[in-house]
């Protein structure tokens, strides 16, 4: 069955450091693969798309990875900082018109 | 530019009674999807619309629907409300070009309470 696994445990990093967080998928050939940060009670905010010919993308302290061999996705924050804390979601686009999000991974980052 | 604008925020509705929630896109965009998001089932994939059509449907009964206007805005009614249809809706736009999509711009969403 199709299934987009993120990491179901929060991540705790000291402020200053960078952030990892893996997002895998089975079952699904993307085209295109996103991630969202989403706060207590509000909608998801759009950060990053990569498509599938994309190794890399980049945005100001963000990096996003997508490699389709292993079917996995990650995503870096370096030089965290605490209003980095929130819920970070990854999204998988086939063809359809239809969106699958994971079910998010919490980030703390301590001060 | 308004962002995604979904009303009500919040809504307190009957087992049994029916709800229709209102979604209007940022102007431009002509898809629209809506998504059901719950602590336990993380978002849940609705329907999308483009310009009036419904192109996709997930996995919901029969009482989820929606229809798109024809100056984009959206709307998904929900009848027969059961206590586990309590969950944030949360609709999202985005422009379709040709060099491929683009992420979404989501709402606040409208909290549903059944009671």
């Amino acid at each position: 069955s199709q299934k987009i696994e993120q990491n179901s445990e929060a991540l705790n990093i000291q402020e200053g450091k960078t952030a990892t967080l893996t997002c895998n998928y089975t079952n699904y050939s993307p085209a295109y693969l996103q991630w969202y940060r989403q706060d207590p009670g509000r909608g998801p905010v759009f950060l990053l798309l990569i498509r599938e010919n994309e190794k890399e993308k980049r945005k100001e302290r963000l990096k996003v990875t997508f490699d389709t061999t292993l079917k996995q996705s990650l995503f870096h924050i370096t030089a965290s900082q605490p209003a980095d804390s929130a819920t970070y979601l990854c999204a998988l686009e086939t063809g359809g018109f239809k969106t699958i999000f994971g079910a998010g991974t919490r980030l703390f980052v301590k001060a | 530019k308004a962002g995604v604008t979904q009303t009500p925020r919040y809504l307190i509705k009957t087992r049994g009674q029916q709800v229709t929630l209102s979604c209007s896109p940022i102007s431009g965009h002509r898809s629209v999807s809506w998504y059901q998001q719950t602590p336990g089932q993380g978002l849940q994939f609705l329907f999308e619309y483009f310009s009036e059509t419904q192109r996709n449907k997930g996995n919901f009964p029969g009482r989820f629907s929606g229809r798109q206007f024809s100056n984009s805005r959206s709307e998904m009614n929900v009848s027969t409300l059961e206590l586990g249809d309590s969950a944030l809706y949360l609709c999202a736009s985005r422009e379709l070009g040709a060099g491929g999509n683009y992420g979404y711009t989501f709402g606040s969403g409208t909290r549903l309470t059944v009671v």
